[in-house]
């Protein structure tokens, strides 16, 4: 593993499913962050962690969960997926809060 | 509330100098970061910008001015690869990173 990777590259959910996208970085950075991005609109934070065994909610929070059990892991769940959640999401971490932020390749997430 | 503007699409010929404009309004201010996002791909990292003046990378540079709110990037020398989405992020007072909606680089032979 060299940075960050995400997985899967890709999904189509069905409305209602539970779905966990997946987050691992190797750099040993203690912050990372959970992004959406959608078409003409800026990337917003939907959940952050500043070190291992912390969490926070970000700009859009509703819907998803976050856990960090480790300083490499950082998991993000729908608990029952609706279609507004259909969208690019981006992982990220950093060595700190003051550091510029490395992202994975992106998970594409449809819900239908 | 926050507010990150930038233009949304700019054309420029290669080999040629732009400049891409960014303004904000955040609560707080903790540093400007440029990033570089190919189509399909993920961002990254251009430049960092913390007191005023300009930063030069190479062919990148970047320009702040706190009192006014303002940023932008410099690309000289354009190549056919610099074609893609600049986005222009502000760090709050509480250290996140709030985003403009980017904007997307054209370039023409």
């Amino acid at each position: 593993i060299a940075g960050i990777t995400q997985a899967p590259t890709s999904q189509i959910l069905a409305a209602g499913r539970r779905m966990t996208l997946r987050c691992t970085q190797d750099m040993r950075h203690n912050a990372m962050y959970w992004y959406r991005q959608d078409l003409g609109l800026g990337l917003r934070l939907i959940h952050y962690s500043n070190t291992a065994g912390t969490t926070g909610k970000g700009e859009v929070p509703d819907g998803y969960s976050v856990s960090r059990a480790n300083t490499d892991d950082f998991p993000l769940t729908l608990a029952s997926a609706v279609p507004s959640q259909t969208s690019v999401y981006f992982c990220a971490s950093s060595a700190g809060t003051h550091n510029e932020q490395f992202f994975g390749p992106g998970t594409r997430l449809t819900v239908l | 509330g926050q507010n990150i503007d930038q233009p949304t699409e700019m054309t420029a010929t290669e080999g040629a100098i732009v400049q891409i404009n960014c303004t904000y309004q955040t609560s707080g201010f903790n540093g400007l970061f440029w990033y570089q996002q190919h189509a399909g791909e993920a961002p990254t990292f251009l430049s960092y910008n913390v007191l005023d003046g300009l930063e030069e990378k190479g062919r990148f540079s970047s320009f702040l001015s706190r009192s006014k709110g303002y940023s932008y990037l410099l690309l000289k020398e354009l190549q056919m690869k610099d074609s893609a989405s600049y986005l222009c992020a502000v760090k709050d007072s509480n250290y996140q990173l709030i985003w403009g909606a980017g904007t997307k680089l054209i370039i023409k032979p």
